[in-house]
């Protein structure tokens, strides 16, 4: 069981803007962990999107933004594209596992 | 910079397999390398992970004490030793070369990404 949740799915029109949340807990986002953000299209491999917390990947576009508080952060893409289907995990560091965590990962279906 | 997976195959519960990484177009020896797999149907998982040097960085419950992440600087190979596998570590394993640099590990992110090795462990 992971110890991030996101959404199973978020979907939008072109153009829309979507969020997708990071729950995690005092042992790894709360415990001043850093979060990063990947794209996984399958069969392909994952990339990396924002890493330390709210840093765009080089090439990465500025519809792409990320944000941290607490225990939670947030994934947001704004001016929705049809090739930015596809799954989306975080991931951080947990101090009481000493181990990185993936979240569950979010598909985002863009309709 | 570039990272290539191979080494996965068929085999059969209790059996061994080892997992290779050639990287290119950066020093390898300057960054930490990880291994990351996902199950079909499943998110991503860390398996393991290791500093520059060869020191130990992170590693999976599920896989310790049967699985055992190196490297060989002079080769810029990183290699993944995976012993007594079992029908539950089927999975695409992917090597990815880490960025960030903190004593307490908790900055690392996975910066760049190799296409992944399929490894089926099935009778």
């Amino acid at each position: 069981q992971s110890l991030l949740t996101q959404p199973p799915s978020v979907s939008g029109t072109p153009g829309q803007r979507v969020t997708i949340s990071c729950t995690g807990s005092s042992s790894n986002i709360g415990a001043g962990s850093d979060v990063h953000w990947y794209q996984h299209v399958p069969g392909t491999a994952p990339k990396l999107l924002i890493f330390l917390n709210a840093n765009r990947a080089s090439g990465v576009p500025d519809r792409f933004s990320a944000a941290k508080s607490g225990t939670s952060a947030s994934l947001a893409i704004t001016g929705l594209q049809t090739e930015d289907e596809a799954d989306y995990y975080c991931q951080s560091y947990d101090t009481r596992l000493r181990d990185y965590i993936f979240g569950t990962g979010t598909w985002v279906s863009v309709l | 910079e570039q990272v290539l997976e191979s080494g996965g195959g068929l085999v059969h519960p209790g059996e061994s397999l080892r997992l290779s990484c050639a990287a290119s177009g950066f020093t390898f020896s300057s960054f930490a390398m990880a291994w990351v797999r996902q199950a079909p149907g499943k998110g991503l998982e860390s398996v393991a992970s290791i500093t520059g040097s060869g020191g130990h960085l992170s590693q999976a419950g599920s896989v310790r004490g049967r699985f055992t992440i190196s490297r060989d600087n002079s080769k810029d190979t990183l290699y993944l030793q995976m012993d007594n596998l079992r029908s539950d570590d089927t999975a695409v394993y992917y090597c990815a070369r880490m960025g960030g640099f903190c004593s307490s590990g908790q900055c690392y992110y996975l910066k760049s990404w190799g296409q992944g090795t399929l490894v089926t462990v099935s009778s």
